[in-house]
């Protein structure tokens, strides 16, 4: 079956905007996970969801990150008023129930966002 | 909190030899799981190997092997017959067995080259 897949896969803007950032899961998997990974960093979290609930929103660096899940399947990462040092790849992954043993999360090939 | 230190910023092996690639985390809890991930240029990150503390006996998976020394807190990886393919960044990364915390901590990688 199809992996996990992120649009766009890379996105250029400016200083004080909008942007959204997309994530499909691998069908079935009910927990989602984002990731940011700076260059020449390794990944580090950000959000987790189980079902449509955030689960654990410990990782956002502030409130001009927000993520979203309505329908428990696609979810949407929202920054708001961009800073360039928020310039990073966003990495998003998939399990099965993320409750249960060692469920492999399953990356994307993420987005990679520039704030110029 | 949990910690994954990576000491190798960048590691070589010539085609068909062996490598090993080191990887040491700090952690108070008993329960947890450690894994590799491979992130090859095209920044998917692709699960390698994984361990789950409670077992004694490392993991293998073909080519890739793991030596696990949890009273060390130690969780290197072994490469056998080095293939070009096996050319990326490579991450250690762990996640807790406690229900609510699922998410992964990275380390900061391991440029590995293979030189043919």
């Amino acid at each position: 079956g199809a992996g996990v897949s992120q649009t766009p896969s890379n996105k250029v803007t400016e200083k004080g905007k909008y942007v959204e950032l997309r994530c499909d899961p691998i069908s079935g998997h009910t927990a989602l996970y984002w990731y940011r990974q700076s260059l020449g960093q390794g990944p580090e979290f950000l959000i987790y969801f189980q079902g449509t609930g955030a689960a654990d929103d410990s990782g956002l660096p502030n409130d001009r990150f927000f993520a979203v899940r309505p329908e428990g399947s696609v979810s949407t990462l929202k920054i708001q008023r961009t800073e360039r040092g928020d310039s990073a790849v966003y990495l998003c992954a998939s399990s099965f129930n993320s409750a249960a043993g060692s469920n492999t999360q399953y990356f994307g090939p993420g987005t990679r966002l520039t704030v110029l | 909190a949990q910690t994954v230190t990576q000491s190798q910023p960048e590691m070589s092996v010539q085609e068909a030899e062996t490598v090993t690639l080191s990887c040491t985390y700090d952690t108070s809890e008993s329960d947890y799981y450690l894994f590799w991930y491979k992130q090859p240029p095209s920044r998917q990150m692709i699960l390698v190997i994984r361990q789950e503390a409670y077992k004694q006996q490392n993991a293998t998976e073909n080519r890739f092997s793991v030596n696990f020394q949890k009273a060390a807190k130690s969780f290197s990886l072994k490469i056998s017959d080095s293939q070009l393919g096996d050319a990326a960044m490579y991450f250690c990364a762990y996640r807790s067995g406690y229900a609510k915390s699922q998410k992964l901590v990275f380390g900061q990688g391991t440029r590995l080259t293979i030189n043919p």
